[in-house]
C-alpha cells in the first residue's frame, strides 16, 4: 500500500502570495489532518477533513483553508503569506478518525521570504 | 484547555540502556485517547503506541512500552533496550473522541553508541 504523500517537498514563496499544498492519503482513508510544524510554537493542528467536509479546525486565522475532494485527496490554501508562516506542513490520513492511527506524509517544507 | 506537557526538551542515553519519557496532560473529560508519535531525523513521523482511556491495561509494542496514570493525568513512555535507531523526536499527544488533538513540544532524544 502507498503511504502518505505531499507535494510539494519544498517551496520558498514571497510575502504575501498565496500558496496550494497536496497531500493524497492512503487507500480507503477517509480522514485527512493537516499540521503546522515550527521550532517555536511545536506541532499545531490546523484543520481534519472528512467526506469532503471539514470536521474539526484549530486556532488558525481565515488565511488558511483547505478542502478535500471525493477521492479524499485533499488540498490547503494559504493566503497572503506572513514571513510567521514559514514552517513544516505535515498531512496525515487515518481511516475515519483522527482517534484512529494516523499515517503521516513527508511534509511540506514551506518558506516565505 | 486542555494541555498536553513534555518536561524534557532534551534527552541523551547511551545505546542498550532504558530511558523514559514523560507526558503529563490536564482534560476534564473522562474518554479519551492518548499516543506517543515519532519523528526521526529528516523522515516521516510515525505512531509509536496508542491508548486508549478507558482501558486499564497500559499499551505496549515490542521495546516501547507506557505507564498510563490516569488519576494522575501521565502517560510516559519507556524503551526498553534502546537502540541508535530510536535518535528522534517525541511527541505525546492527546485527543477526545471527534475533538481537536493537542501535541506536547516534543522530547529531542539521542541515544548514545
Amino acid at each position: 500500500k502507498a503511504g502518505v504523500t505531499q507535494t510539494p517537498r519544498y517551496l520558498i514563496k514571497t510575502r504575501g502570495q498565496q500558496v496550494t499544498l497536496s497531500c493524497s492519503p492512503i487507500s480507503g482513508h477517509r480522514s485527512v489532518s493537516w499540521y503546522q510544524q515550527t521550532p517555536g510554537q511545536g506541532l499545531q493542528f490546523l484543520f481534519e477533513y472528512f467526506s469532503e467536509t471539514q470536521r474539526n479546525k484549530g486556532n488558525f486565522p481565515g488565511r488558511f483553508s483547505g478542502r478535500q475532494f471525493s477521492n479524499s485527496r485533499s488540498e490547503m490554501n494559504v493566503s497572503t503569506l506572513e514571513l510567521g508562516d514559514s514552517a513544516l506542513y505535515l498531512c496525515a490520513s487515518s481511516s475515519y478518525r483522527v482517534s484512529d492511527e494516523q499515517y503521516f506524509g513527508p511534509g511540506t517544507r514551506l518558506t516565505v521570504t | 484547555a486542555q494541555t498536553v506537557t513534555q518536561s524534557q526538551p532534551e534527552m541523551s542515553v547511551q545505546e542498550a540502556e532504558t530511558v523514559t519519557l514523560s507526558c503529563t496532560y490536564d482534560t476534564s473529560e473522562n474518554n479519551y485517547y492518548l499516543f506517543w508519535y515519532k519523528q526521526p531525523p529528516s523522515r516521516q513521523m510515525i505512531l509509536v503506541i496508542r491508548q486508549e482511556a478507558y482501558k486499564q491495561q497500559n499499551a505496549t509494542e515490542n521495546r516501547f512500552s507506557v505507564n498510563f496514570q490516569k488519576a494522575a493525568k501521565s502517560f510516559s513512555l519507556k524503551i526498553s533496550d534502546s537502540q541508535l535507531g530510536d535518535t528522534a523526536m517525541y511527541f505525546c499527544a492527546f485527543i477526545v473522541r471527534d475533538d481537536k488533538i493537542i501535541f506536547g513540544k516534543g522530547t529531542r532524544l539521542h541515544i548514545l553508541p
